[in-house]
């Protein structure tokens, strides 16, 4: 079944303590992605990924980093959370634009909650 | 960024009823998409769209891609309790990369 894995679902973490929520697809889509959704500021976007060891920033990256040493992997690392990090959390994959079926396929979510 | 703009914004309805909801923007997109999310849950794809004026149907659901690609439209029929929830648009386009562009939402809620 094709599908994007996060983990973990729920998380609740102290300010300052380094956290990892992985992401894993198996349909060997070169393009990943992260968001957080807060009430009424919608899907914004963290990083990006167009291939393996490729990375940018979206719209909102400050605090937070990430890594695509693997096609299927695209982990979200937040190297010291803080309160404002509080937030649901979605990875996303996709082929690239302009080839064919490039349709963004989700993750289930990640809520964090930092204290 | 960039957002889509959706409209409207939350909508009430009887069972049984119709529904529409569209998403507009400024430039044009070569990709329409729709999808549907359950509180705390990621959003699942209902249709998407590849070329302009086309029409597809998933269903109850149908989404047209509009002629002047500015634009798409989701349509819900004969809506049941299950159709609660909210509706994303997104679009994707040469003007954004291999980025999507992603529209409010539209809450929906379902009366009995």
């Amino acid at each position: 079944e094709a599908q994007v894995t996060q983990n973990p679902r729920y998380l609740i973490t102290v300010t300052g303590k380094k956290l990892t929520v992985t992401c894993s697809q198996n349909m060997n889509h070169e393009y990943m992605s992260w968001y957080r959704q807060d009430p009424g500021l919608g899907l914004r976007q963290i990083y990006y990924s167009m291939n393996v060891e490729v990375t940018d920033k979206g719209d909102v990256p400050e605090g937070y980093k990430v890594s695509r040493k693997e096609k299927r992997n695209f982990p979200l690392i937040l190297e010291s959370p803080s309160p404002n990090q509080t937030s649901l959390y979605f990875c996303a994959s996709s082929g690239l634009a302009g080839r064919l079926n490039t349709e963004a396929f989700f993750g289930q979510g990640t809520r964090l909650t930092v204290v | 960024g960039q957002q889509l703009n959706q409209s409207p914004q939350s909508m009430f309805i009887q069972e049984g009823e119709d529904v529409s909801m569209n998403c507009t923007s400024s430039s044009i997109f070569n990709t329409w998409l729709w999808y549907k999310q359950d509180p705390g849950e990621g959003p699942v794809l209902l249709i998407a769209l590849y070329k302009a004026g086309e029409l597809t149907s998933n269903g109850r659901l149908t989404a047209q891609f509009g002629i002047t690609r500015k634009d798409s439209f989701l349509n819900i029929s004969a809506s049941i309790p299950s159709d609660v929830g909210i509706y994303f648009c997104a679009g994707r386009s040469d003007n954004y990369g291999q980025n999507f562009v992603f529209g409010p939402g539209t809450r929906l809620s379902v009366l009995p």
